[in-house]
């Protein structure tokens, strides 16, 4: 079974400051991995998805992710940290077959002026 | 290009009762999936419909069951409601080829007394 855990319930930035959400996934097949973020009372939105190809990821609003297979990992970054950027983030792996995700707990980006 | 769409957004019932909620998918999507997102937790994969048919489930009891309509639209119905289904139940949609992602609705928050 796959799964995947994010490290830190809480991450607390000043802006400007650089942003790093850890993602570690475990998968006995080559993973498919996203990135997703959620604003107060709202869905899903898709930042980022690593598929095959190249490691380094590019998303929406600034932010990458870099699949590495040694350490089983698909940490999220962005250099400089917005007031927007508040939210929740989580990362999924997707599951074989057709499309169903599994999710880590997420993890609350906090931004401080 | 309408996205997912969601209904209701909020959803009041006791315990004992039933529920339906409604999902309307990303046009051009034919594949609906449910997850449920408890409070601080990420989102659980509860099943996945494609040509009217459920195709995967997640682990949850059968008092939860669901709907795929000709035109894509699906329903999520739980019987028998415990304290323990509120949550935000949240609908996603993708294409049925392989790994395609998946773009998520708003939500519908469920809150049980």
């Amino acid at each position: 079974a796959q799964s995947v855990t994010q490290l830190g319930s809480h991450v607390s930035v000043s802006e400007g400051a650089l942003v790093l959400l850890r993602c570690n996934y475990s998968s006995s097949v080559p993973p498919y991995l996203f990135w997703y973020v959620q604003y107060p009372n709202q869905g899903l939105q898709l930042l980022l998805k690593y598929t095959t190809g190249a490691t380094l990821v590019k998303g929406i609003n600034g932010f990458e992710a870099e699949f590495k297979k040694s350490e089983t990992s698909f940490h999220l970054t962005k250099p400089s940290a917005h007031m927007s950027d508040a939210a929740e983030y989580f990362c999924a792996v997707m599951n074989s077959g057709y499309s169903t995700l599994t999710f880590g707990k997420g993890t609350m980006l906090l931004v401080s002026p | 290009d309408a996205g997912v769409t969601q209904s209701p957004t909020h959803l009041i019932k006791t315990r004992g009762q039933q529920v339906t909620l409604r999902c309307s998918p990303k046009s051009g999507h034919d594949t609906v999936s449910w997850y449920q997102q408890a409070l601080g937790q990420g989102p659980q994969f509860i099943f996945q419909y494609y040509e009217e048919e459920e195709r995967q489930r997640g682990n949850f009891p059968d008092r939860f069951s669901g709907h795929q309509f000709p035109n894509y639209s699906s329903e999520l119905n739980v019987n028998a409601l415990l304290l323990g289904d509120s949550a935000l139940y949240l609908c996603a949609s993708s294409l049925r080829s392989l790994n395609q992602p998946q773009h998520f609705g708003d939500g519908t928050r469920l809150s049980i007394l």
